[in-house]
């Protein structure tokens, strides 16, 4: 079992519509959870990061976090086509540990 | 944003060359990694440092070295490039927090190095 694990995707959703990706993780002392996107042939760029249980909301961006069910997921809201790119979740896996896991990331289009 | 450059963005270079991958970033960060991607797959940590004269082994085994001799300054080196090396690599940099919780990494904007 992978440390943080992402369906490849592709994920394709309307323009207008929420695309809602997802992200589990194994190990249940993970601390801090990212959420990148990346471009093709561009390095990744952070749009989110969360902490705690719960929601937190960033403009049409949403983290949620959930450490009982080791899941967080990001939630995009009126979804452009310049949203189209590839999400990366990370994690840092354990307290103290000052490296990330990064699952293998979602690829998500947004169909005009 | 964050300041962190790398150079150069592209490399073609032939098979035996010694190369160095430049990488520096202006925030003061302690804590540098360096990734390789290839097209399409996911990061994998190579090196990383916790700061000056601090450097150790990522989780996929590389044959590049790196140096920390000044805070900003994250240099990988290839002895000897093979086309095997052909791949894109992301350097990235991270401070510290109080509350002891890992902060966040930014990334340059890498390089892509095609080894012929």
């Amino acid at each position: 079992q992978k440390e943080v694990e992402q369906n490849s995707g592709p994920l394709s959703v309307p323009e207008g519509a929420i695309a809602s990706l997802n992200c589990t993780y194994s190990d249940r002392g993970s601390q801090s959870f990212f959420w990148y996107r990346q471009y093709s042939g561009k390095s990744p760029e952070l749009i989110m990061f969360i902490y705690s249980n719960g929601d937190k909301e960033d403009g049409r961006f949403t983290a949620q976090l959930n450490k009982a069910s080791q899941y967080v997921s990001l939630l995009i809201r009126d979804s452009q086509p310049s949203d189209s790119a590839t999400y990366l979740c990370a994690v840092n896996t354990s307290f103290g540990n000052e490296k990330l896991t990064f699952g293998t990331g979602t690829r998500l289009t947004i169909i005009p | 944003e964050a300041d962190i450059y790398q150079t150069p963005r592209y490399l073609v270079i032939g098979t035996g060359k010694k190369i160095t991958l430049e990488c520096s970033q202006t925030m003061g960060h302690d804590k540098m990694y360096w990734y390789q991607q290839d097209p399409g797959m996911e990061l994998h940590l190579i090196h990383y440092s916790y700061g000056v004269n601090s450097t150790e082994k990522g989780d996929l085994s590389s044959e590049s070295t790196v140096s920390r001799i000044r805070t900003e300054h994250f240099p990988l080196t290839l002895e000897s490039a093979r086309p095997s090396h052909t791949s894109q690599y992301l350097c990235a940099s991270s401070e510290y927090r109080a509350s002891g919780l890992l902060e966040t990494q930014y990334f340059g904007p890498g390089t892509r190095l095609l080894v012929l």
